[in-house]
């Protein structure tokens, strides 16, 4: 099983700042086979980016994703304030098609 | 527009069964996997599995055999989640998601499992 490993576990920023939110996998994810998810508290997930950098429709271009092998980044380059969620990783290279613990974006 | 409705929510007694449906609509059903995903109270996503929708082929990740069993009712386009002899530790929301980089989730059924 691919454990996948996000960090920071909370992300305190401002309005208009820059984030980075990264994941490392336990083993090389199969062909970028890899994607990032935004939840909102009482909401189900948003898928954002997938196949590593590629946007998910109606997504943002302030939102992108980069990375392959073991090492995957997301990049929200202003944030916005509806962008203040919980970030999660997602491989789905392999069986079982595991998430990260995920990322807290908070208002600073 | 792509839509996955999921039935709602449930309480039930230890040892009991639940069954999760998952409506979709705005495709074609059997042109994308059904993935079924769970979140306990305050917790992270957790990948049960998925079920192909044009074999009925169910897969399930570990930790979720023996109670848990994904269906389909093609002819109305559903999915389901079925659970038995419930658990405390089933308490949860559960979602349906659609494809295997899920970009159309269900609104989550949230069972509970109490005394």
């Amino acid at each position: 099983e691919i454990v996948l490993t996000q960090s920071p576990g909370t992300l305190s920023l401002s309005p208009g700042e820059r984030a980075t939110l990264s994941c490392r996998a336990s083993q090389s994810v199969s062909s970028s086979y890899f994607a990032w998810y935004q939840q909102k508290p009482g909401q189900a997930p948003r898928l954002l980016i997938y196949g590593a950098s590629s946007r998910a429709t109606g997504i943002p271009d302030r939102f992108s994703g980069s990375g392959s092998g073991t090492d995957f980044t997301l990049t929200i380059s202003r944030l916005e304030p509806e962008d203040f969620a919980v970030y999660y990783c997602q491989q789905y290279g392999s069986s079982p098609r595991t998430f990260g613990q995920g990322t807290k974006v908070e208002i600073k | 527009q792509v839509q996955l409705v999921q039935s709602g929510s449930e309480l039930k007694k230890p040892g009991a069964s639940v069954k999760v449906s998952c409506k979709a609509s705005g495709y074609i059903f059997t042109s994308s996997a059904i993935n079924w995903v769970r979140q306990a109270p305050g917790q992270g996503l957790e990948w049960m599995g998925w079920i192909n929708t044009n074999t009925g082929n169910p897969t399930y990740a570990q930790g979720f055999t023996g109670r848990f069993v994904f269906s389909l009712d093609t002819s109305v386009s559903t999915a389901y989640l079925e659970i038995s002899s419930l658990k405390a530790e089933d308490t949860a929301v559960y979602y349906c998601a659609r494809r295997t980089a899920s970009d159309s989730w269900g609104q989550g059924t949230l069972v509970t499992v109490s005394s």
